[in-house]
């Protein structure tokens, strides 16, 4: 079975700096999907990022962009020039490729951005 | 575009009582996935309906069932409640086309406490 785990639970980060939180997963499947969601306090999770495990090129998405490493099975995130509005709960999330997929979480990680 | 939404945000349930929830998918979109969130936690995969059919179970007990309409709207339906089916439960709306390439959207949660 695959699982996604994110060992740290909370990250604080300088508004304006750069801040990198961490992923890995176990798979034995060579086609899959990874996403990170943001989850604010409003509870609404909201999708920042997707990569395709067949793409050798990390996905950037403005301010977000992925260190995708598939021989590691790592997926990190990286924030540059964090915002207030970037306080939230992030999730990394892994998708397998057959035609029916549901997401399987990680626990997430807090990341709080000081002012 | 109208996004997914969900409904109650809401609600308050004793033990052994029955609830229902309700989601409606993102225009375009004919796949919906229930999640649930416990407090502090990851989403957990519930079930995913794929044209009215379900296409696929997490680790739920038979006392979660589900329902896809041909609006492909969804309700959740959860009998005999108990003290930890107190959550935030999470719609997800995609559209599958057997590709595995789909998104996940998710709309703004139920929250139901059971006392």
């Amino acid at each position: 079975a695959q699982t996604v785990t994110q060992s740290q639970p909370e990250m604080s980060v300088q508004e304006a700096e750069t801040v990198t939180l961490s992923c890995t997963y176990d798979t034995s499947e060579s086609d899959y999907y990874l996403f990170w969601y943001k989850q604010p306090p409003s509870r609404q999770m909201i999708l920042v990022i997707r990569q395709e495990a067949y793409k050798q090129q990390n996905a950037t998405e403005n301010r977000f962009s992925v260190n995708f490493q598939k021989a590691a099975k790592s997926f990190s995130l990286k924030i540059s020039d964090s915002q207030l509005g970037d306080a939230a709960m992030y999730f990394c999330a892994y998708r397998t490729g057959g035609s029916q997929g549901n997401l399987i979480f990680g626990k997430g990680t807090k990341l709080s951005v000081k002012p | 575009e109208t996004g997914v939404t969900q409904s109650p945000t809401h609600l308050i349930k004793t033990r052994g009582q029955q609830v229902t929830l309700r989601c409606s998918s993102q225009s375009g979109h004919n796949t919906v996935s229930w999640y649930q969130q416990a407090l502090g936690q990851g989403p957990q995969f519930i079930f995913q309906y794929y044209r009215e059919e379900e296409n696929g179970r997490g680790n739920f007990p038979p006392r979660f069932s589900g329902l896809q309409f041909p609006n492909y709207s969804s309700e959740l339906n959860v009998n005999a409640l108990e003290l930890d089916d107190s959550a935030l439960y999470l719609c997800a709306s995609s559209n599958l086309r057997g590709l595995g390439q789909e998104t996940q959207y998710f709309g703004p949660g139920t929250r139901l406490l059971v006392l």
